[in-house]
């Protein structure tokens, strides 16, 4: 069975940073590309990043570029999101996703999502 | 600019048939998409692949109570025999470039 689990979400004051966690398990996780998507309260999905396979590819939102940072340890089948310079406007609710092809970049489409981690961004 | 526009809700009784819709903006009527189900306090879940041609590949354990279809740069999620447990956010998702675009979803509700 195909599990994500986020971790390292919380309250955070503007300015400064956050890493969160997926711990991705169930499926050759070295195989596939995975993503990040938040949704901020009462809103809907936000593509934030993704990373092929093999990190050789990786995205960004318009409106995360410059300030997040996504990475994977394949050895440890884990998914990262490093976020600098946090904004009142990144509060949402993060969920680790997995790409559906293997050997792809993050082009593939979703097929399993995680539960997600709050981050709130306030004084 | 590729856009997903999705009406922002719909409802239909218990044991109907609801047909929602994603349109692709100009210029993009070829593309796939991606329908996600997200219930009340939990993290989306895939439901399908749809082609323009109509042609669909669903998730892990999908009812075929869900299907899809397409008409031009419409791409239409069906789900029959509705039950309560359908009653949900609805996602459509694309590629666009360099990134994923998602509509702004459809709350479905069940009467």
């Amino acid at each position: 069975e195909v599990q994500l689990v986020e971790s390292g979400g919380g309250l955070v004051q503007p300015g400064r940073s956050l890493r969160l966690s997926c711990a991705a398990s169930g499926f050759t996780f070295d195989d596939y590309a995975m993503h990040w998507v938040r949704q901020a309260p009462g809103k809907g999905l936000e593509w934030v990043s993704g990373i092929s396979w093999n990190s050789g590819s990786i995205g960004y939102a318009d409106s995360v570029k410059g300030r997040f940072t996504i990475s994977r340890d394949n050895a440890k089948n884990s998914l990262y999101l490093q976020m600098n310079s946090l904004r009142a406007e990144d509060t949402a609710l993060y969920y680790c996703a997995k790409g559906s092809t293997p050997l792809r970049g993050y082009d593939s489409l979703f097929d399993y999502w995680g539960q997600g981690t709050l981050v709130t961004v306030s004084s | 600019q590729l856009v997903l526009t999705q009406s922002p809700s719909a409802s239909a009784s218990l044991g109907a048939s609801v047909k929602l819709t994603c349109t692709l903006s100009s210029g993009h009527s070829s593309y796939a998409i991606a329908w996600h189900q997200q219930q009340p306090e939990k993290g989306p879940r895939y439901l399908m692949k749809l082609n323009s041609d109509g042609s669909h590949s669903k998730g892990d354990g999908i009812p075929d109570r869900f299907s899809g279809s397409s008409s031009g740069a419409e791409r239409y999620l069906t789900i029959s025999s509705l039950q309560s447990e359908d009653e949900a956010d609805y996602y459509c998702q694309t590629w666009g470039t360099g990134g994923w675009v998602f509509g702004g979803g459809t709350k479905l509700t069940v009467l």
